[in-house]
């Protein structure tokens, strides 16, 4: 089965503008991760969504980060204005849920951030 | 809240040595524990899971973790490193919580492999 894809790769743009991330999860995975990886540091959540309906999101900068999975299948992540310090790698999981069972994330190549 | 402490940031063993990577963790309510490994410029890759059934958990690659509750401990071994070894790794911690399955990471472990 195919993964989980995310565009792009690479992105290097300077402190105020604006980029968007995007990801499409594995076909039928339900729920959708973004996490936020700095260097030396483990990934941290941003925000979780079921289908199109945002789960957890206590942890995402809301006054510059924004994100969205309207039809329940793709997502963006959009940060606006950047700062120094959003300068991270940026990843999307996916996974399903059976009632009762806890299923592993399966985890996108990341797209990585550079603030200059 | 959880959390997880994972010792050493950075392991070097000989090709062919025993591989050990620490992790402990803390959680208020039976956990369900994770590896994942990251090579450069990659994704996570799951290791191996703990979700409340046999203690002694094996997974790919030749790897296996032991869940002990009374050390909230859940260490990482592999009997003999390989030079693929080469990555990060990391502990992850997640407490189910009615559909909110948070993943909690530590902050990861270099591990070389000398030749």
């Amino acid at each position: 089965e195919a993964g989980v894809a995310q565009s792009p790769r690479y992105k290097i743009i300077e402190k105020r503008q604006s980029v968007a991330f995007w990801c499409n999860p594995i076909s039928g995975h339900a729920t959708l991760y973004w996490y936020q990886q700095i260097l030396g540091q483990g990934p941290k959540l941003l925000i979780q969504f079921q289908n199109n309906g945002v789960v957890d999101d206590s942890q995402l900068p809301k006054d510059r980060f924004s994100a969205e999975r309207l039809k329940g299948v793709d997502s963006t992540l959009k940060i606006q204005p950047a700062k120094l310090e959003d300068s991270a790698v940026y990843l999307c999981a996916s996974s399903f849920r059976v009632r009762g069972l806890v299923h592993e994330q399966y985890f996108g190549p990341g797209t990585r951030l550079t603030v200059t | 809240a959880q959390s997880v402490t994972q010792l050493g940031s950075h392991v070097s063993v000989s090709e062919g040595a025993l591989v050990l990577l620490r992790c402990n963790y803390s959680s208020s309510v039976p956990p369900y524990l994770f590896w994942y490994v990251q090579y450069p410029n990659q994704g996570l890759q799951l290791l191996l899971k703990y979700t409340s059934a046999a203690t002694l958990v094996k997974g790919i690659n030749g790897f296996e973790a032991e869940f002990k509750k009374s050390e909230t401990s859940f260490h990482l071994t592999k009997p003999s490193a390989h030079m693929s070894d080469a990555a990060e790794y990391f502990c992850a911690v997640m407490e189910s919580n009615f559909g909110n399955e948070k993943l909690t990471f530590g902050t990861g472990t270099r591990l070389t492999i000398i030749p």
